[in-house]
């Protein structure tokens, strides 16, 4: 069975202080790892695919990458904008009709 | 460009009451269509999804219906609500062979 796993579970930053993310999983056969921005009462806004190990993708402060166990998604020097829960999830190559796994999220503050 | 809509935005419903949550996809056709649950301060649980008019599968066995009337739209039913349907419904998008996934702006349901 596919698994995700984030941690940590939440992130107090201090404006500017850089910090990581992290998203291990376990899944047979890798199509697709996925990263969301969530904002409270809002949807899931996509924010990077990664698909195969080495690979990364930039967008502002964000940065992520990917193992063949684990993703990370790096942000350097958070604004008060980058407050919001991060969602990583799986795509296996065998999903029927491209279904997804979800981690737990990761629920980052960043302070001014 | 296409956008995704849902309704209500939120729902009060008393326990035994029937549900109904629409999904409707604009600008493209043919997509793949997912409905979500996410509890407070949780991830997201997969509850169905469909790959075309009429095909509908459950990944989680409930008290949940889903159907696909139309190309674009999704539906999301209960003949009577429990305590336990109370959530964050999420609708979701994406192509055949497109994996990213895009989110609605969600329903919150409380039933009381």
């Amino acid at each position: 069975e596919d698994q995700v796993t984030q941690s940590p579970e939440a992130l107090r930053l201090q404006e500017g202080e850089s910090s990581s993310l992290n998203c291990s999983y376990t899944v047979s056969g890798l199509r697709g790892l996925f990263w969301y921005r969530q904002d409270p009462g809002k949807g899931p806004e996509f924010l990077f695919t990664l698909y195969s190990a080495g690979e990364e993708k930039e967008k502002e402060r964000l940065k992520a990458t990917l193992t063949k166990k684990e993703s990370f998604l790096h942000i350097t020097a958070p604004k008060p904008e980058d407050s919001a829960t991060y969602l990583c999830a799986v795509q296996p190559f065998k999903a029927a009709g491209n279904k997804l796994t979800f981690g737990g999220g990761t629920r980052v503050l960043v302070k001014p | 460009s296409q956008t995704i809509h849902q309704w209500p935005a939120t729902l009060v419903q008393p326990v035994g009451s029937p549900l109904s949550l629409e999904c409707t996809v604009e600008g493209t056709s043919n997509p793949n269509l997912y409905w979500y649950r996410q509890a407070a301060g949780r991830g997201l649980q997969l509850l169905f999804y469909s790959v075309g008019i009429g095909q509908i599968s459950s990944e989680v066995p409930q008290n949940l219906s889903a159907s696909r009337p139309q190309d674009r739209q999704f539906i999301l039913s209960s003949k009577k609500l429990l305590l336990s349907d109370s959530g964050f419904y999420l609708c979701a998008w994406d192509r055949v062979n497109w994996y990213e996934q895009y989110f609605g702006p969600g329903t919150r349901l409380t039933v009381t």
